[in-house]
């Protein structure tokens, strides 16, 4: 089946510690997000990619880096710099870059501090 | 349990009842729309999605109304059902700026579907 996979889905950091969350998607799409949700908000913009090699900022990019070497994977690292890290992390993907269409999400990783 | 739907505006209607949950969008130069399904401790579903040139659209179950001159959007669920217990988003797009499918989210509304 086609879809994106996030994971794990619980993880938790120490303080001065940096993770990486995985984001693989199997649909050859060609851009991918990252999104952060707080309980009671709306998903927040932290780094998107529109193609292999290449990202841009997002509104909340403060603390987070990225890397998009494979079309299929889009790993987020939330870095010691983030000192609120706790939060819902999500992946999406879009079909086709700069184009308005629904993006696809995947099923998250929860993100706790120890 | 997952806290997405914390201190959200919480719609309550009982099974069989028809829903309506509304968004305010913020950008007047939005030409794209979208509606998301969210349940708890998963990522968001596409439900519908509508264009600027349009003022209505249907699936099923489902009818998105777009009123542009208030900035106002809706999404209509028909008979609700237990299974449509969820969070509601709102998402706009813009085709400028080359930010093209990049979306703004809302902050969501909590259906709560009572058997």
């Amino acid at each position: 089946d086609g879809g994106i996979t996030q994971s794990p889905k619980y993880l938790f950091r120490k303080e001065g510690q940096n993770v990486t969350l995985s984001c693989e998607q199997n649909l050859n799409h060609d851009a991918m997000y990252w999104y952060r949700q707080d309980p009671g908000q709306g998903l927040r913009l932290i780094y998107y990619s529109q193609i292999v090699n290449d990202f841009q900022k997002g509104d909340i990019a403060e603390g987070y880096s990225v890397s998009r070497e494979k079309k299929e994977s889009f790993p987020l690292t939330v870095t010691s710099a983030q000192k609120n890290p706790t939060a819902f992390y999500l992946c999406a993907s879009l079909g086709q870059s700069y184009s308005n269409q629904p993006q696809h999400f995947g099923d998250g990783t929860r993100l706790s501090i120890l | 349990g997952e806290s997405v739907g914390l201190h959200l505006p919480t719609l309550s209607v009982q099974e069989g009842d028809n829903s309506i949950i509304n968004c305010a969008y913020s950008n007047s130069a939005s030409d794209y729309f979208i509606w998301y399904k969210q349940e708890s401790g998963k990522g968001p579903q596409f439900i519908i999605d509508i264009r600027s040139n349009m003022d209505k659209r249907q699936g099923q179950r489902v009818t998105v109304l777009l009123n542009k001159t208030v900035k106002h959007l809706s999404l209509q669920i028909a008979a609700t059902q237990p299974g449509d217990s969820a969070v509601y988003f709102c998402a706009e797009g813009y085709s400028y700026g080359g930010s093209q499918g990049n979306l703004i989210f809302g902050k969501g509304t909590k259906l709560s579907v009572k058997p």
